[in-house]
């Protein structure tokens, strides 16, 4: 099956500062790249997500960008806000039915 | 629209203990899954639906069991409860393949 690995494991950021998550995947005929967002007690929330024909996109602060060739891909956070504290996980998909999970990152934002 | 619902929020039960978890959704998605999540490790999928009727298994199915009896519902079993699934349950869905997953709000269960 597929394997995602996902780095770091946690991430402090001062308010106003990027963050930058990465992910690498091992089978190259993935296709989708979501992106959850957990808080505290809550269930996993989607923020973004990208498929295989797209290098990049973008949704306000948030940005996912995807390296086939490598078989990476990034969420970037800008202008970070304390709201943005939480744990974020980067997800692989080929067929939609079995999504494969990385470990997920703490992020903290210092006010 | 109340989204994806879990049953219960939590539970304790004892090694060799059964109970079912329920979970149920009303937008009509045709998906549903069942994922654990330990500490370090993310949220790895036990089972999954992709319709009313169907079951499959997902990457650590052994010791559970699912029934998608109507669309909205999707139920996972533990026939005879270890310590090694205390864990906790998200409950997600999807209106089709490669689309946002919608997750419930987790049961915490834990099997002593």
């Amino acid at each position: 099956g597929e394997n995602v690995e996902q780095h770091p494991s946690t991430l402090s950021v001062q308010e106003g500062d990027s963050a930058v998550i990465k992910c690498t995947y091992s089978d190259s005929a993935s296709n989708y790249f979501p992106w959850y967002k957990q808080e505290l007690g809550k269930g996993p929330q989607l923020i973004i997500d990208i498929r295989s024909n797209v290098g990049e996109k973008k949704d306000q602060r948030i940005a996912v960008t995807l390296n086939k060739t490598a078989k990476h891909f990034s969420l970037h956070i800008t202008e970070t806000q304390p709201e943005d504290s939480a744990v974020y996980f980067c997800a692989a998909s080929l067929t939609g039915n079995q999504f494969y999970f990385g470990t997920g990152t703490s992020l903290t934002v210092i006010p | 629209n109340a989204g994806v619902t879990q049953t219960p929020k939590f539970r304790v039960l004892k090694t060799g203990q059964s109970m079912t978890l329920l979970c149920a959704q009303d937008m009509n998605h045709e998906y549903m899954y069942w994922y654990r999540q330990d500490p370090g490790m993310g949220l790895r999928l036990i089972h999954y639906s992709v319709g009313e009727g169907t079951t499959a298994k997902g990457e650590v199915p052994d010791g559970y069991n699912v029934s998608r009896l109507k669309k909205q519902n999707f139920l996972l079993g533990l026939e005879s409860a270890a310590p090694s699934q205390t864990s906790v349950y998200f409950c997600a869905s999807s209106y089709h393949v490669l689309q946002e997953q919608f997750f419930g709000p987790g049961t915490r269960l834990t099997v002593l």
